[in-house]
């Protein structure tokens, strides 16, 4: 069965620092992976996805992951965190009809 | 595209009482998902639908939760009879196609008291 782990609960960063969200997954195949991110009283929206190809994926707001299958990882990176990115993200993996998500990242950026 | 229209945005009511989640898709997606969120559990998926058709609903907590999808652009979820422990945050996202990107709702926020 398809899983996903976010080992971080919370993580708080100084603005203008870098971030990484970690991600681990376990699927039997290959994965198509996800980042979601919610903003308190919103649904999801996607950040980026990898589905083949390129194993560093781009996305919106200037993140990006990084698919990497010896690890079982697909970890969030943002060079420079910005205030509006205070927010909860969630590592998702799907690919059998369903998706699962991780218990989710909530990131707090301080001033 | 207006997205995915949960309703209603905040539903509060007592214990006993039925309650009914409605979700409207995006037009032209297959694929229609209702999850559930809580400080406790996360995200978890109750039931998804194909063309219409309920295909796992392994997560329905129990048979007091029960979904429907009559057509392609109407789903319910339904909760008979509700009870506190219910209470979370009702989401319904659309897919394309199988594993593709979810559009999320924004959510029923369900209060039973």
């Amino acid at each position: 069965a398809q899983s996903v782990t976010q080992p971080d609960i919370h993580i708080t960063v100084s603005e203008g620092a870098s971030l990484e969200l970690r991600c681990n997954y376990s699927y039997g195949a290959t994965p198509y992976l996800f980042w979601y991110v919610q903003s308190p009283g919103q649904g999801l929206q996607l950040l980026l996805k990898y589905f083949s190809g390129d194993t560093l994926v781009q996305g919106i707001k200037g993140f990006e992951a990084e698919f990497k299958r010896s690890q079982s990882s697909f970890n969030l990176r943002k060079p420079s965190v910005h205030w509006s990115d205070a927010a909860e993200y969630f590592c998702a993996v799907g690919g059998n009809n369903d998706m699962r998500f991780g218990a989710g990242t909530r990131l707090t950026v301080k001033p | 595209d207006a997205g995915v229209i949960q309703s209603p945005r905040h539903e509060v009511t007592e214990m006993g009482q039925e309650v009914t989640l409605r979700c409207k898709p995006i037009s032209g997606h297959d694929y229609l998902f209702w999850y559930r969120q809580t400080m406790m559990r996360g995200l978890e998926l109750l039931i998804y639908f194909n063309n219409n058709v309920p295909i796992d609903d392994s997560g329905m907590p129990e048979d007091r939760f029960s979904a429907k999808m009559p057509n392609a652009s109407f789903s319910t979820l339904k909760i008979q009879p509700s009870e506190p422990r219910d209470s979370a945050v009702y989401f319904c996202a659309s897919s394309r196609r199988s594993g593709g990107e979810l559009f999320f709702g924004e959510g029923s926020r369900l209060t039973v008291l």
